[in-house]
């Protein structure tokens, strides 16, 4: 069974400054691996995700993810935040394209 | 395309009474998720189907809970003697199974219950 961690319910970060969201997972087989955004009352949408390739992926809103499988990390980063990145994010983790296993989320503040 | 429907958006009801919750898919996507979000949770998976077939169910998935895909288009989620408990938000995801876009979940913006 595949389980995930985030390892901080929530980050404060001030506009324009860089921000690192930290995943971990643990499977025994090979997995894929997503990040969603939450925004206050709207379902999840997508930002980027890792099925093979190159271990670095890019999303959408500028931010970016790199998969270490020796680490089994999944981190989220975006060099510089607005206001509107605001939300919640939540790390995933499926094998072979099954039910997706999702971590607690971590809720990014960004402030002015 | 018109993402993923569900309906309705909010529902509030008495302890006891049963609800329904309804999922319409994007179109050609053959795979259907329910999962459940709790405030301050990411959300857990409750069953999904392949076409018309439940292929999981999770043991969060109580004996008053069913779900149905019987065209294998949209899917009802239906919730039977409601419980305090059971308010939450309600998701449900589609994805293909071929393409680009396999193994990858869209979301609907969720049915949000209030048991009182």
């Amino acid at each position: 069974a595949q389980s995930v961690t985030q390892l901080d319910s929530q980050v404060p970060v001030f506009e324009e400054a860089p921000v690192e969201l930290r995943c971990n997972y643990s499977s025994s087989v090979s997995v894929y691996l997503f990040w969603y955004v939450q925004y206050p009352n709207q379902g999840l949408q997508l930002l980027l995700k890792y099925l093979s390739g190159s271990t670095l992926v890019k999303g959408i809103n500028g931010f970016e993810a790199e998969f270490n499988k020796s680490q089994t990390s999944f981190h989220l980063r975006k060099p510089s935040v607005h206001i509107s990145d605001t939300a919640e994010y939540f790390c995933a983790v499926s094998s072979y394209g099954n039910k997706l296993v999702f971590g607690a989320g971590t809720i990014l503040r960004v402030k002015s | 395309d018109t993402g993923v429907s569900q309906d309705p958006r909010h529902k509030i009801t008495k302890r006891g009474q049963n609800v329904t919750f309804r999922c319409d898919p994007i179109s050609e996507h053959n795979r259907l998720y329910w999962y459940r979000q709790t405030l301050g949770q990411g959300p857990e998976f409750l069953t999904y189907f392949q076409n018309e077939a439940q292929l999981e169910k999770s043991r969060l998935l109580s004996d008053r809970f069913s779900a149905e895909r019987p065209k294998g288009s949209f899917s009802t989620l239906e919730i039977q003697r409601t419980e305090q408990g059971d308010s939450a938000m309600y998701l449900c995801a589609s994805s293909p199974t071929r393409g680009t876009g396999a193994n990858v979940l869209t979301f609907g913006a969720g049915s949000r219950l209030t048991v009182l």
